[in-house]
């Protein structure tokens, strides 16, 4: 019964490249929720997917980071042309459904460092 | 919008003392969950405890216990019999309930406190 599963742990990229996280939520939960992590933060709202629907991104940067929730497969927080700012660890959390009041359960996270 | 404030950047406590960590929180919702989470160097995080806002009674796991204060909007955690596994990051959160509508989703975290146990 694994838990959800982030990768890669740690991800290094050059500035300008592409970073791709992937999560794969706890088996049988369709929602699932990215949150960054800066330094000396806490976690923030990214953005809120079901498979294959977008439902609420308001926490994303409008530009460069998108995301998506394939029917298969690991969702994907993408980011184009990073920065060092972008530098963070980056969180995924999964539910079964909202109607439960969980405190969803957290993947161990990807860091980026952008160099 | 709702605010949730950690005051203590970090805090110590002796092996098997007890130590409380401190979360205000910011919100004109009557009711709502307060939740604290535990991250140790793994990085995981971790669900310590949970609280919702109608019930009165703190919740109490093991070890864990909270003091809601509803009033006051405060919601400490205390750790009784520290163990040097309880070192980690603390953070305080908070979400509304799924039928309020909303961003009920959403949890709002504070910055955290870094709990060390010395031996």
């Amino acid at each position: 019964n694994a838990g959800v599963m982030q990768n890669p742990r740690h991800l290094v990229r050059r500035r300008g490249q592409e970073a791709r996280l992937r999560c794969s939520p706890v088996k049988g939960h369709s929602h699932v929720y990215w949150y960054r992590q800066l330094p000396e933060e806490g976690l923030k709202f990214m953005v809120y997917l079901q498979k294959e629907n977008i439902i609420d991104e308001s926490g994303m940067p409008k530009e460069r980071f998108s995301a998506e929730f394939p029917k298969e497969g690991p969702s994907i927080l993408r980011i184009q042309q990073v920065v060092r700012g972008d530098s963070a660890a980056y969180f995924c959390a999964s539910s079964p459904w909202t109607s439960k009041n969980y405190g969803y359960t957290f993947g161990s996270g990807t860091r980026l460092t952008v160099v | 919008a709702q605010t949730v404030t950690q005051s203590q950047p970090e805090m110590s406590v002796q092996e098997a003392e007890t130590v409380t960590l401190s979360c205000t929180y910011d919100t004109s919702e009557s009711d709502y969950y307060l939740f604290w989470y535990k991250q140790p160097p793994s990085r995981q995080m971790i669900l310590v405890i949970r609280q919702e806002a109608y019930k009165q009674q703190n919740a109490t796991e093991n070890r864990f216990s909270v003091n809601f204060q509803k009033a006051a909007k405060s919601f400490s955690l205390k750790i009784s019999d520290s163990q040097l596994g309880d070192a980690a990051m603390y953070f305080c959160a908070y979400r509304i309930p799924s039928g309020s509508g909303g961003s009920n989703y959403k949890l709002t975290f504070g910055k955290g406190t870094l709990l060390t146990v010395n031996p």
